[in-house]
């Protein structure tokens, strides 16, 4: 089967880079995902990580490693909106049931 | 164009009732999937369908919860004789065909709380 682990919490000031790790233990997947959820909000998708390395969109970067089994979103030049919960996810292989991590909550302040 | 769409948006019900709730997908996504979500927690993976093929149900928590995918596009899902641990937010979601790849654009979502 497939777990994940998140911090729950990271908090960081505008402007700054913050880091939010994934860390799995799985058997097998295809590839890592993350999404940003705002309050009562639905989540929204950010990047894809099908093979290793730095993948990166904008502000946002994510990374994997799966012989370390860990990933990571990199959040640069933060903004008060960032403020938000991050999950990370696995899908199997052969398979769509996506696993996804408890969540990270990052609170930006100003 | 129209996102994904769920109705009702909030649901209240009396423990033992059977609630539907209903997701309208992106017009042209094959992929449609339920999750449930409980109150700070991740989003934990109910089922999947894919165009006409047989969905994965492996998500699904008990017997008492089903779901159908009419026509490749509206999907109703059905919780019957509810509980209180049912009380979550329901998140539908689509994707164009499918795979970690391939973006998943989630609805608004459906809070049922079952009382």
């Amino acid at each position: 089967g497939q777990s994940l682990e998140q911090p729950s919490e990271v908090t960081a000031v505008e402007g700054a880079i913050v880091q939010i790790n994934c860390t799995y233990q799985t058997s097998g997947f295809y590839g890592l995902s993350w999404y940003q959820q705002h309050d009562g909000g639905a989540p929204t998708f950010l990047s894809y990580n099908a093979l290793d390395g730095l993948e990166e969109t904008g502000r946002f970067s994510s990374f994997l490693s799966r012989s370390d089994s860990y990933g990571y979103l990199l959040l640069q030049e933060l903004q008060m909106k960032d403020s938000a919960s991050y999950f990370c996810a696995v899908n199997p292989p052969g398979g769509q049931n996506f696993v996804f991590g408890p969540g990270t909550r990052l609170s930006v302040l100003p | 164009g129209a996102g994904v769409s769920q109705s009702p948006s909030n649901k209240v019900t009396e423990k033992g009732k059977d609630v539907e709730l209903r997701c309208d997908p992106i017009s042209g996504h094959t992929a449609l999937y339920w999750y449930r979500q409980s109150l700070g927690q991740g989003l934990e993976f109910l089922i999947y369908f894919q165009g006409n093929s047989a969905p994965d149900k492996s998500g699904l928590p008990s017997d008492r919860f089903s779901a159908e995918r009419t026509g490749g596009s509206v999907s109703t899902l059905t919780i019957q004789r509810t509980q209180q641990e049912d009380s979550a937010v329901y998140l539908c979601a689509s994707s164009l065909v499918g795979g970690g790849s391939d973006t998943q654009y989630f609805g608004p979502g459906t809070r049922l709380t079952v009382l």
